[in-house]
């Protein structure tokens, strides 16, 4: 079956850096995603991950590891803007998107 | 590049009436474009897969009959929720896989999303 699991809320401080994790277990496997979302609006793209390693794009960050069913997203210099929900989707063969529920991200000043 | 389009942005419809949603890309083809549910505070689901010239493939759990989608153009898919009820009203996402070549073939490119309200 499909199972993608991510912490519901985090909460961190204006500055700081924060790490979301997603473990995954799908019956396909052509990459990871993370996405941004924020309140009423459509997912906006952040990564994609599909061989291991880390990818870095500016504040954002996002690692993967196909053999444990691991990603994280690593973000950098956090800003109240950060604040959204951030979801963790698999790309199973076929190209269809499995998303996780998501993780709230609080950033207070 | 790779935009996607979707009207309306918001629709109230009461009870037992058929709302139409429209997919557009608006700068590329998309042969493949899925169409999506978000309930308040959970996850995109997975409703369907449409196809340009064939037969949408629906998730599991997902009544084909009620959620008639058509894909008749590359840029092109509506999804009509056909004899709405209140617990039909959630947010419809719908994206695009990407164009052929550039590397972006993975990726979907999603829509602004329609809130749908059936009253």
């Amino acid at each position: 079956g499909q199972n993608i699991d991510q912490p519901t809320e985090m909460t961190a401080t204006e500055g700081a850096i924060v790490q979301i994790n997603c473990t995954y277990q799908t019956s396909g496997f052509n990459g990871l995603f993370w996405y941004q979302q924020h309140a009423g609006e459509a997912p906006t793209f952040l990564s994609y991950n599909v061989l291991d390693g880390l990818e870095e794009k500016g504040r954002f960050s996002s690692f993967l590891s196909r053999s444990k069913g691991y990603s994280y997203l690593l973000l950098k210099e956090l800003q109240m803007k950060d604040s959204a929900s951030y979801l963790c989707a698999v790309m199973e063969y076929g190209n269809k998107l499995v998303f996780g529920a998501g993780t709230i991200l609080r950033v207070k000043s | 590049g790779a935009v996607v389009s979707q009207h309306p942005s918001r629709v109230i419809c009461k009870s037992g009436t058929s709302v139409k949603i429209e997919c557009r890309s608006l700068d590329f083809q998309a042969t493949t474009m899925f169409w999506y549910r978000q309930f308040p505070k959970q996850s995109l689901m997975l409703m369907a897969t449409s196809n340009e010239g064939s037969k949408a493939t629906y998730e599991q759990g997902v009544e084909k009959d009620k959620f008639l989608i058509n894909h008749a153009s590359l840029t092109l898919s509506t999804l009509t929720v056909t004899s709405a009820h209140p617990e039909d009203s959630s947010f419809y996402i719908c994206s695009a896989r990407g164009p052929s070549g550039g590397g972006l073939q993975n990726e979907q490119f999603f829509g602004p999303g329609t809130r749908l309200t059936v009253l």
